[in-house]
Order: structure tokens, then C-alpha cells, then sequence
């Protein structure tokens, strides 16, 4: 069974840089196959792809954030870190690490994480 | 990709159908064959979970009165016989290529 939960700070300062740490189990980025992505959700708005990691190291981030997204990881213990710099108010919202099942260059998120609200102010 | 949801909220009578259109800014057809467009709900207080993926295939789990249809940039999702826990934000999103996007959302409520 795979879980995915995301933490780090739930208040940041406008100009400040973010950190967020995905931590999941079930699976390893390692595996073949295996993929995992952040997602964010502004309060009442839709989902906003952040970015995207495969299990061969490939790294794809939004072209719109491109720039102040960082994604790191540490197989050994399983864990995926978002860095997001200058952060500013309208960053404000939940953000999600969710499980992508990768198949014929395409997939699906099927697990996420239950989400960390992180405020700017 | 640009993807757009219509309607942007729907309110179903319990033991009705309800159809939630999605169009997609370019042709979701990949290998003359699959369409890599996927479904997702939201219910209140929770985060998404997948119902289709393939445009047509239902993820593990799903009730089978959830279908989804469709070809090219226009899909449909179907919930057959709507119940009380239906209620929530659906979402389509196209996995065509990176960068994901994600439509506006519909919003189901139940009468």
C-alpha cells in the first residue's frame, strides 16, 4: 500500500524561501516506473501541477514556476523535498505530493498525500 | 494544453445521471490508440482521487456507474444513478505531456 504525506512549515513570510518534505512509503524512486509529483490548490481554486520527478532522475517543472522550484530527493529514506523560493501571498494554498503510476509515457496520480496548508504572510 | 470544464457546477437530483464535459486546447490521441486523459474528484475536505484514467478506464475501486467517454480534445465523464456521496469537485486532466494541467473543476451538489 502506498501513503505519501507531505510536512514542513505552515507560515512563511513574503520573500522567504519554502521547504516542503514529502515522505512516502510502499514504493521506492528507485523502482522502474515510479514517479511522484507536487500539486498545488490555491484556497477555492483548481489543481496547479508543480512538479514531477521520475524514477530515472528526470525532472520536469511548471514552465510558470520555473526558476523558483527546486526538487530533491532521498531514496534511501524514501523522502522528496519542494523548495520554493520567494515566496509571496498568492502562494498561499494546499499543496500535495501525490504518486504517479507511470505507463506507456503517460499515468495517473493515484495516491496523495492529505495535504499541507501553507500560508503566506 | 488548456483544459476546460463545463458546467462549472451541476446539482443532481439522487438516482439521476449527470454528464461533465471536458475539452482539452489539442488532440489527447496518442499511438493511434489511447487518450491520456484523466479523471479525479475531490470531496469536501479530502484530496483528489483518480476515477478514469484512459479517458475510459476506470481506476481500482471505482463504482462502475462512473464512466468516462470521449476522443480527441472532447471527453465526457458519466455518473449513472447519483448518490448522496458523489458530492465533490471534479476534475479532468490531461497526461498527454508535461506540464499536467488540470481543468476549472465542476462542482456536484446533490438536490
Amino acid at each position: 500500500q502506498i501513503t505519501m504525506k507531505e510536512s514542513g512549515p505552515t507560515l512563511v513570510a513574503p520573500t522567504q524561501t519554502l521547504t516542503l518534505t514529502c515522505a512516502f512509503s510502499g514504493f521506492s524512486l528507485s523502482d522502474s516506473g515510479m514517479a511522484v509529483a507536487w500539486i498545488r490548490q490555491a484556497p477555492g481554486e483548481a489543481l496547479e501541477y508543480l512538479a514531477f520527478i521520475y524514477w530515472h532522475d528526470d525532472i520536469r517543472y511548471s514552465p510558470s514556476l520555473q526558476g523558483r522550484l527546486t526538487l530533491t530527493k532521498d531514496t534511501s529514506r524514501n523522502q522528496l523535498f519542494l523548495t520554493m523560493t520567494n515566496m509571496d501571498p498568492v502562494d498561499t494554498g494546499t499543496y500535495y505530493c501525490a504518486h504517479f503510476t507511470s505507463f506507456r509515457n503517460t499515468g495517473y496520480f493515484d495516491s496523495w498525500g492529505r495535504g499541507i496548508l501553507v500560508t503566506v504572510s | 494544453i488548456v483544459m476546460t470544464q463545463s458546467p462549472r457546477s451541476l446539482s443532481v437530483t439522487p438516482g439521476q445521471a449527470a454528464s461533465i464535459s471536458c475539452r482539452s486546447s489539442q488532440s489527447l490521441l496518442k499511438h493511434e490508440r489511447y487518450h491520456y486523459l484523466n479523471w479525479y474528484v475531490q470531496k469536501p475536505g479530502q484530496s483528489p482521487q483518480v476515477l478514469i484514467y484512459l479517458a475510459s478506464s476506470r481506476a481500482s475501486g471505482v463504482p462502475d456507474r462512473f464512466s468516462g467517454s470521449g476522443s480527441g480534445s472532447d471527453f465526457t465523464l458519466n455518473i449513472n444513478r447519483v448518490e448522496a456521496e458523489d458530492v465533490g469537485v471534479y476534475y479532468c486532466m490531461q497526461a498527454l505531456e508535461t506540464p499536467w494541467t488540470f481543468g476549472q473543476g465542476t462542482k456536484v451538489e446533490i438536490k
